[in-house]
């Protein structure tokens, strides 16, 4: 199957410091990429759509100055966490899909990264 | 916009019995149902999916049921072993191609031995 990287795996940074983590499909082209959220024993939650060459759209409930996304090519977006707060702490995940190969088929994920904000 | 319902929250089941988990979904658009399979700070993982042109699905100890009209679907694992206790999650698309995918809440199953 298709691989998905994602990068760091894990992250400590200081309260109010700014986060960017990567995601990257190594052997596919993926003009849509999706970011989720998942806190502790709970779901994975949507966050935003991101959009190769054009503005991400979000998920209602989230703040898109704050959660900002980039995806500057068919193989990378990128998902920035401003002014990080604790609260921010969570286990963050992209999938991405080789809309290349058919229609409907399945969705990859990054490994996740885990964010602790100190 | 879509909204999925997964039960139960937590099962607990003997080895060698079986384990089923149900999920209900909101929208009538969706066309595609993935499982995935969640260890603990690990990626998803695809274990089967169901598309909604087929009623069911099955891969040797797990088998994947649809019932469109009352819209709801269902995992079955058979044969249960130690190694398939983890996390479960049911999921619904109704985005052609890229995915877009809502989740249930998630199933801990734990298998005893």
């Amino acid at each position: 199957g298709a691989v998905v990287s994602q990068h760091p795996s894990w992250v400590i940074c200081k309260s109010g410091t700014s986060v960017k983590i990567e995601c990257r499909s190594l052997d596919f082209q993926a003009t849509t990429m999706f970011w989720y959220r998942q806190f502790p024993k709970q779901s994975l939650m949507l966050m935003a759509t991101s959009n190769e060459g054009s503005k991400a759209t979000y998920e209602q409930g989230v703040e898109k100055d704050k959660f900002l996304i980039n995806h500057a090519s068919l193989t990378l977006s990128t998902l920035t966490v401003t002014s990080a707060h604790p609260e921010d702490s969570s286990f963050y995940i992209c999938s991405a899909t080789d809309v290349g190969r058919h229609l409907n088929t399945e969705a990859f994920f990054g490994q996740g990264t885990r964010l602790t904000v100190v | 916009g879509e909204n999925v319902e997964q039960h139960p929250s937590t099962l607990s089941v003997q080895e060698g019995d079986s384990a089923v988990i149900k999920c209900t979904y909101s929208d009538s658009a969706s066309n595609y149902f993935p499982w995935y399979k969640q260890e603990l700070g690990k990626r998803p993982q695809l274990i089967i999916d169901i598309r909604s042109n087929v009623g069911e699905k099955k891969d040797q100890r797990i088998a994947v049921t649809l019932n469109k009209t009352a819209k709801h679907f269902s995992l079955h694992i058979t044969e249960t072993q130690p190694e398939d206790s983890a996390v479960y999650f049911c999921a619904a698309s109704m985005t052609r191609g890229a995915q877009k995918l809502v989740f249930g809440q998630g199933t801990r199953l734990t298998i005893n031995p």
